[in-house]
């Protein structure tokens, strides 16, 4: 299996504020890396396919970019509802799996 | 609208069998995977497999491989998630999903576009 590290584990960050979640793959799975978004008792939505092309509705202030094994989500000017953990996963290889999450909190 | 709707929590004993399932609508059914996720209380998110509703193509992580059965009724545009003994550490959250390919130089980039709203699952003697 691909293992997915995700750093930092969580992080506090202002409102307004920029914020730069890393994830690395135990190989290279070239641009086969999805971001997700999870607020407490509710399902993950797609942030990001692709490593860097937004999904539908997804504000611009979100940016995936990378390719290989090092990748970035960062978002820029972070609003109330950003506060919630992120996943990134690949889908290079079965089983897809995910990162362990970035729980992204209020400052 | 697509939308994928689960079967309600379900409190079970272990060594007790249960089938949870997802029913699409809003789209073709057929011609899109449906995966499922595990999450554990107070964890992160795991890939379990997928299932191809049009020919029950099924693919399983190894850590669910036997564990888990994943099987899909394309009359009623259901999938499936099957225990036939059930452990404490089944409880979780579980959710399914929709996998969408989007192609781009005619390379496909999959990814979990929809989600069900997730069945909780307590395995409690």
């Amino acid at each position: 299996d691909i293992q997915m590290t995700q750093s930092p584990s969580s992080l506090s960050a202002s409102v307004g504020g920029r914020v730069i979640i890393t994830c690395r793959a135990s190989q290279s799975i070239s641009g086969y890396l999805n971001w997700y978004v999870q607020k407490p008792g509710k399902a993950p939505k797609l942030l990001i396919y692709g490593a860097s092309s937004l999904h539908s509705g997804v504000p611009s202030r979100f940016r995936g970019s990378g390719s290989g094994t090092d990748f970035t989500l960062t978002i820029s000017s972070l609003q109330p509802q950003d506060f919630a953990t992120y996943y990134c996963q690949q889908s290079n290889s079965f089983p897809e799996t995910f990162g362990q999450g970035t729980k992204v909190e209020i400052k | 609208e697509v939308q994928l709707v689960q079967s309600g929590a379900e409190v079970k004993k272990p060594g007790e069998s249960l089938k949870i399932s997802c029913k699409g609508s809003g789209y073709s059914f057929i011609d899109y995977w449906i995966g499922w996720v595990r999450q554990m209380p107070g964890k992160g998110l795991e890939w379990m497999g997928i299932i191809y509703p049009g020919d029950s193509d099924t693919r399983y992580s190894p850590s669910f491989q036997g564990q888990v059965t994943i099987s899909a009724d394309k009359s009623i545009s259901t999938a499936y998630l099957e225990w036939s003994s059930l452990k404490a550490s089944d409880t979780a959250m579980y959710y399914c999903a929709r996998r969408t390919a989007r192609f781009y130089d005619s390379i496909g980039y999959y990814s979990f576009d929809y989600w069900g709203q997730g069945t909780l699952v307590t395995v409690s003697s």
